[in-house]
Parts: structure tokens; C-alpha cells; sequence
């Protein structure tokens, strides 16, 4: 039983550049939420998709913006990238929006932003 | 403005003692608390909660404390083992699946 899978594992970009990191939810799971971690901090909600649709946000610019497709899998879109965009983007899937232990992460995309 | 606070950085404790980690929080809305593990190159994997109606919940080497008037919460791992080594998180929630709010982490180091 296959976890959740994100790709690709490392990324590097330069400062103005767009980005898609691409996440697989966990078998059975049918929403997704993104979350940043920056060098020293904790995981910090992004959004959540679910039936398609961004349900939640955290406290992120517009640049950030997502999409799930009908097999539940999803993308995290960043564009005009910036400095502080370097961080690990951690993909995390439930069932029905379920939240707290239900959640369960992928391993992460490295973005490193030059 | 930080809502879950996790103090100390990191914590080094001897194989076979107890390792304590503390968390606080300022969010008097949170009634869900959790704790996290992580390894290098892995993903935060769930370890133990607590709802906000106890004030222990045990589960194996591993119980977690919450004190609700200090708005304070602890995870005892005991006895500790090397392989415990990882990055701990605390997490909360509001009522009704809102987005786990996590603090920094304290890195803890079992020493053999």
C-alpha cells in the first residue's frame, strides 16, 4: 500500500520562476493539503483540496495556487518565485477533509530558490 | 505571532532515562493537541494525542500531559531509545478538522 508520494524530491529554481510540485495521496485518501516548512520552523498550512476544490487556506500570498485532479492527486503551483520560497513543501492526504492523526505526510519537495 | 511554541531547541538525553518535551500554546480555541515525529528526508509522522476533555493519554513508552489552565502540554518517552532520535512537533487544532497549527520542534538526541 503505496503512501503519499510527492515529486520531485529536490527542485532548484531561480528567483522569478514558476513552479509545479506534484503530490499522489495516499490510497483510499481523497483530499489533500500542502503545508511549507521553512529551515527551523514548523510545517505551516498552505491549503487543503478536496472533491476538487481549494476548501481551506492558510495565510499565503496568491502566488500559491493549487489543483486536484479526479484521481485525488494534486499540484502546488508557486509562481514569481522569491527567496524566502526555499523551503520543504510537505504534502499531506485524509479522507474527507479528516484533519489531526488521520493526516498523513509525504516525504516532501526540497525547493531551493537561487 | 506564534501559536504553538516548542522552547528548547533540542534535548539530549542518556539511553533508558525519561525525555520531556514541552510545548505551549496561546490559542485559547485549541481542544485537539498532537504530537509529531520526524526523520531527516521523511515525512512528520503521527506519534500521540490528547484531546483537550483529558488530561493524560498514554500509548506505550510514550505519554502525553496536558495542562489546560498553563495552556501547556509535555511528551514523556520513557525509557528513551536511540532510535528515538528525531525532530518532535507539536501540533493543535481548533474544534470541527481545522488546519493542524504546528510549533518549530525540538530535536531530540538519545545518547547510548
Amino acid at each position: 500500500d503505496a503512501g503519499v508520494t510527492q515529486s520531485p524530491t529536490h527542485l532548484i529554481k531561480t528567483r522569478g520562476q514558476q513552479v509545479t510540485l506534484r503530490c499522489s495521496p495516499k490510497s483510499g485518501h481523497d483530499t489533500v493539503s500542502w503545508y511549507q516548512q521553512a529551515l527551523g520552523q514548523g510545517p505551516q498550512f498552505i491549503f487543503q483540496y478536496y472533491e476538487e476544490e481549494e476548501r481551506q487556506r492558510g495565510n499565503f500570498p496568491d502566488r500559491f495556487s493549487g489543483h486536484q485532479f479526479p484521481n485525488y492527486s494534486s499540484e502546488l503551483n508557486v509562481n514569481a518565485l522569491l527567496l524566502g520560497d526555499s523551503a520543504l513543501y510537505l504534502c499531506a492526504s485524509s479522507f474527507r477533509q479528516a484533519a489531526n492523526e488521520k493526516l498523513f505526510f509525504g516525504s516532501g519537495t526540497q525547493l531551493s530558490v537561487l | 505571532d506564534q501559536q504553538v511554541k516548542q522552547n528548547s531547541p533540542s534535548l539530549s538525553v542518556q539511553e533508558g532515562r525519561i525525555s520531556i518535551l514541552n510545548c505551549d500554546y496561546t490559542n485559547s480555541m485549541f481542544d485537539y493537541f498532537l504530537w509529531y515525529k520526524k526523520y531527516p528526508a521523511e515525512g512528520p509522522t503521527f506519534l500521540i494525542s490528547i484531546s483537550s476533555i483529558k488530561d493524560k493519554n498514554e500509548d506505550g513508552r510514550f505519554t502525553v500531559f496536558l495542562n489546560k489552565s498553563a495552556k501547556h502540554l509535555s511528551l514523556h518517552i520513557v525509557p528513551s531509545q536511540p532510535g528515538d532520535s528525531a525532530v518532535y512537533f507539536c501540533a493543535a487544532s481548533e474544534v470541527g478538522n481545522t488546519p493542524l497549527v504546528f510549533g518549530k520542534g525540538t530535536r531530540l538526541s538519545v545518547i547510548a
